[in-house]
């Protein structure tokens, strides 16, 4: 079965510092990734999505993530967190590629920065 | 311009009654799709419409939701009888293409007592 798993529910971690929130998928298939970021009470907001080509994609406010295919994984990171990235995040793939829609979301990781 | 919009914002009701969610995707959005967000299942797949074609109702989990799309814009989400393991977030996504990227709107948070 296709599905998307993120490791930690929760990563605390100290403002300044870099953080990694890691994603992994199980399908042979091909893939659409992407991260969404969601803030207390609002809707979901793409952050950055890869699709086809480099597989070091860059989003918005600082994140980037890297396509792994021999490792099914989306990992995404920051060099160097703010209070204001304090929110849920969500990794999702669209599996079998063009002609395909349907977003699996992993469970969500809670990234706490702390001061 | 406008993002997805979605209303009510909040929705409180009674086991057993009918709820209607709406929503109003971003202008010239072809696809249209809903799903739900609750503390149990996290986020689910529910329909998706892409222009005139019907509608992929896969991920309705019971035969008492339902969801129309009128003039390929807005989209109403219907959920009859509601019972209490529907309360949860319901969120809307539009989309160009499907594939494209998709949007979310605020969602509805939906209560049911």
């Amino acid at each position: 079965a296709q599905s998307v798993t993120q490791l930690d529910s929760q990563v605390p971690v100290f403002e300044e510092a870099p953080v990694e929130l890691r994603c992994n998928y199980s399908s042979s298939v091909s893939v659409y990734l992407f991260w969404y970021v969601q803030y207390p009470n609002q809707g979901l907001q793409l952050l950055l999505k890869y699709l086809s080509g480099s597989t070091l994609v860059k989003g918005i406010n600082g994140f980037e993530a890297e396509f792994n295919k021999s490792q099914t994984s989306f990992h995404l990171r920051k060099p160097s967190v703010h209070i204001s990235d304090t929110a849920e995040y969500f990794c999702a793939v669209v599996f079998g590629g063009a002609g395909s829609y349907q977003l699996t979301f992993g469970k969500g990781t809670k990234l706490s920065v702390i001061p | 311009g406008a993002g997805v919009s979605q209303s009510p914002s909040n929705k409180v009701t009674e086991k057993g009654k009918d709820v209607e969610l709406r929503c109003d995707p971003i202008s010239g959005h072809t696809a249209l799709y809903w799903y739900r967000q609750s503390l149990g299942q996290g986020l689910e797949f529910l329909i998706y419409f892409q222009g005139n074609s019907a509608p992929d109702k896969s991920g309705l989990p019971s035969d008492r939701f339902s969801a129309e799309r009128t003039g390929g814009s807005v989209s109403t989400l219907t959920i009859q009888r509601t019972q209490q393991e529907d309360s949860a977030v319901y969120l809307c996504a539009s989309s160009l293409p499907a594939t494209d990227t998709q949007y979310f709107g605020p969602g509805t948070r939906l209560t049911v007592l």
